[in-house]
């Protein structure tokens, strides 16, 4: 069991530029969660994912962001048209179904947009 | 709509000096309650569920409780090394998704 693994650690983009993330959840695990986090917040949940169906999105959650779990297995996220205000950690989690609902994080990507 | 409000903020304590972390919530049947340990530019670890009053779970120097409205993580005898944020999150009723609070600070001084 080798964890949730994201790539880019660190992305550093201009605004208005489009980014993508990658999440590898633990491999048996079928849910999928992507979550943000600012400096002294906690996690804020975005979207989550049960095999390859999104379940659930926040309302606050624009349209500039866009997820997929194409297989079921990694998920990626995309943000369109960058704004300064998307700074911040992007974090994943996974879970496996009907198993004491407990998430484990990746690292995250920690998202700087000039 | 639940609610996650953890207290202090910030606490600083000497090494070996015990103390408690608190978490209370709101929440409409509470299905899970959930300690993380965050250190900087990391995610969060996993450290415990609870799932009813009265439940206790332990892992080295901590121990989390659990009550109707709160929960407490104790640290007993800190070391440098327990420095981070910890970080209480619930789940309720048919949801899957957590609500996280805002952490708490700590630091351990040697």
């Amino acid at each position: 069991d080798t964890g949730v693994s994201q790539d880019p650690r660190h992305k550093i983009t201009k605004r208005g530029q489009n980014v993508t993330f990658r999440c590898d959840p633990i491999s048996e695990h079928n849910r999928l969660y992507w979550y943000r986090q600012t400096l002294g917040q906690g996690p804020e949940f975005l979207t989550y994912f049960q095999n390859e169906a999104q379940l659930e999105k926040s309302r606050l959650l624009s349209d500039r962001f866009s997820a997929e779990r194409p297989k079921g297995s990694f998920s990626t996220l995309e943000i369109q048209r960058t704004e300064q205000g998307d700074s911040a950690m992007y974090l994943c989690a996974s879970s496996l179904r009907d198993h004491s609902y407990e998430q484990y994080f990746g690292p995250g990507t920690r998202l700087t947009v000039t | 709509e639940d609610q996650v409000t953890q207290s202090p903020e910030a606490l600083r304590l000497q090494e070996g000096e015990s103390s408690s972390l608190n978490c209370s919530y709101t929440v409409s049947g509470l299905r899970g309650l959930f300690w993380y340990r965050q250190d900087p530019g990391k995610g969060p670890e996993f450290l415990f569920t609870l799932y009813s009053a009265g439940e206790e779970k332990e892992k080295e120097r901590l121990k989390a409780t659990l009550t109707k409205k709160e929960s407490f993580l104790h640290i007993t005898a800190p070391k440098p090394e327990d420095s981070a944020t910890y970080l209480c999150a619930v789940l309720s009723g048919g949801s899957y998704i957590p609500t996280f609070g805002r952490g708490t600070s700590l630091i351990v001084h040697p």
